[in-house]
């Protein structure tokens, strides 16, 4: 069985600062993860995703994630907070090495104070 | 890539009514998803679209309320049966190329609202 959980449904940041959206995993079997966007009254984005290769992930507008096998996360990073990145943000489970279905974390709303 | 269009982009329907969702990719797909999200909540997978048989529920998700087709491999739709408005909710079809069988792309969403 798989699971993902994010910590934290709404995180607000200024503009300019760091951004950290946190995502830890269980999974039975090695996992593919991702982080998807959706932006308001949009469908979802793909921002990046981790499929066994590199472990330190990057993706599309500047973001990146780290897995972390022995803590079990890939948080989502960005050095610096831009006002368009203000959307809702899920991290995502699917089993590694074979099309799946994803599970869905609860998601995180991300706010950019200007 | 994968472009995936759903019609109706939106739609108000009335209790006790039905609605089909139609999900069109415009290349051919190994696997189809039909997923809900309700209002302020996150994606729970309705069910596998699968080509040529019966869809695979999700635990929750039953046939007689979700019925879905899946024709061919660009094609699917999802029926919300007997609607109530407890089934007002944005649903997402989504797809898996063969050439990527680690990515999934996802249409632009079905925004549903019951009266």
């Amino acid at each position: 069985a798989q699971s993902v959980t994010q910590l934290g449904s709404h995180v607000s940041v200024s503009e300019g600062a760091l951004v950290l959206l946190r995502c830890n995993y269980s999974s039975s079997v090695p996992p593919y993860l991702f982080w998807y966007v959706q932006y308001p009254n949009q469908g979802l984005q793909l921002l990046l995703k981790y499929t066994s290769a590199a472990t330190l992930v990057k993706g599309i507008n500047g973001f990146e994630a780290e897995f972390k096998k022995s803590e079990t996360s890939f948080h989502l990073t960005k050095p610096s907070a831009h006002m368009s990145d203000a959307a809702e943000y899920f991290c995502a489970v699917s089993a590694y090495s074979s099309a799946s279905k994803i599970i869905f974390g609860s998601g995180t709303r991300l706010s950019i104070r200007p | 890539s994968a472009v995936i269009s759903q019609k109706p982009s939106r739609d108000i329907c009335q209790r006790g009514t039905s609605l089909t969702i139609q999900c069109q990719v415009d290349s051919q797909v190994t696997m189809m998803f039909w997923y809900r999200q309700q209002p302020g909540q996150s994606l729970t997978l309705i069910a596998t679209a699968n080509q040529g048989s019966e869809a695979t529920y999700e635990s929750g998700f039953v046939i007689d309320k979700f019925p879905i087709s899946r024709p061919n491999l660009t094609f699917s739709t999802l029926t919300v049966s007997n609607m109530s408005p407890e089934d007002s909710s944005i649903y997402l079809c989504s797809a898996i190329r063969e050439e990527a069988l680690d990515e999934q792309y996802f249409g632009p969403g079905t925004r549903l609202t019951v009266t």
